[in-house]
């Protein structure tokens, strides 16, 4: 198996411009999570996805964020309209969610955003 | 309750030494933990994972003790290798529920 794609590996912008990073999971795998990761905060778990319906979109960090994922091989992570402060490397995860816990989560190459 | 708190935030090690890592949680329903391995432009990757029936867990180099009275877990990198260079994430999970990851250690081999 090829392992989580993501795309694209690299976007840089302005500030306003829609960004809009895509993600396709391992075949077979259940649930998806999107992550941001920066050094100040670290990683942080956005949205999760179990058989394509969001879970927790907690993380979100503003209105200006919005995932979908239309079926089990493609998911999308929007920006509407994206601040220099969102600047970060965007990761997508894919695991099998089974109920004894073993939930290993395969993440994918990750895609790091610029807004200039 | 669903923190996990992580330490050091930064550690530097000679060739040869012994890294260590250590972790703590709140929440007594976790009954997964794993540590997650992160390159340098990767993404994390599963590295090695302890249940808490067990109070350690050896895969070559690498070890964890878990503690669960204390509820306290930790990464043993032993005769450590600039390879070895990472930041490393202690996590936890239960039944169906989403990963909780640490903060995250960026770890230093230097020879």
């Amino acid at each position: 198996d090829a392992g989580v794609i993501q795309s694209p590996r690299h976007e840089v912008t302005e500030m306003g411009q829609e960004v809009t990073l895509r993600c396709k999971p391992i075949s077979g795998h259940n649930s998806l999570f999107w992550y941001r990761q920066t050094m100040m905060r670290g990683l942080e778990l956005l949205i999760y996805f179990n058989n394509n319906v969001p879970i927790d979109d907690s993380g979100m960090p503003e209105d200006r964020f919005s995932a979908k994922m239309p079926n089990a091989s493609f998911s999308t992570l929007k920006i509407q309209p994206s601040e220099p402060r969102d600047s970060a490397v965007y990761f997508c995860a894919s695991s099998v969610l089974s109920g004894t816990g073993d939930n290993e989560q395969f993440f994918g190459p990750g895609t790091r955003l610029t807004v200039l | 309750q669903q923190q996990v708190k992580q330490s050091p935030q930064s550690l530097i090690v000679q060739k040869g030494g012994i890294s260590i890592i250590n972790c703590a949680y709140e929440n007594t329903a976790f009954d997964y933990f794993p540590w997650y391995q992160q390159f340098p432009g990767k993404g994390p990757a599963l590295l090695i994972a302890i249940r808490p029936d067990v109070s350690e867990k050896k895969e070559g180099r690498f070890t964890i003790s878990f503690n669960k009275s204390a509820k306290q877990f930790s990464l043993h990198i032993m005769d450590s290798q600039p390879g070895d260079s990472a930041t490393y994430f202690c996590a936890a999970s239960w039944g169906y529920q989403k990963v909780t990851f640490g903060t995250g250690t960026k770890l230093q081999v230097i020879p």
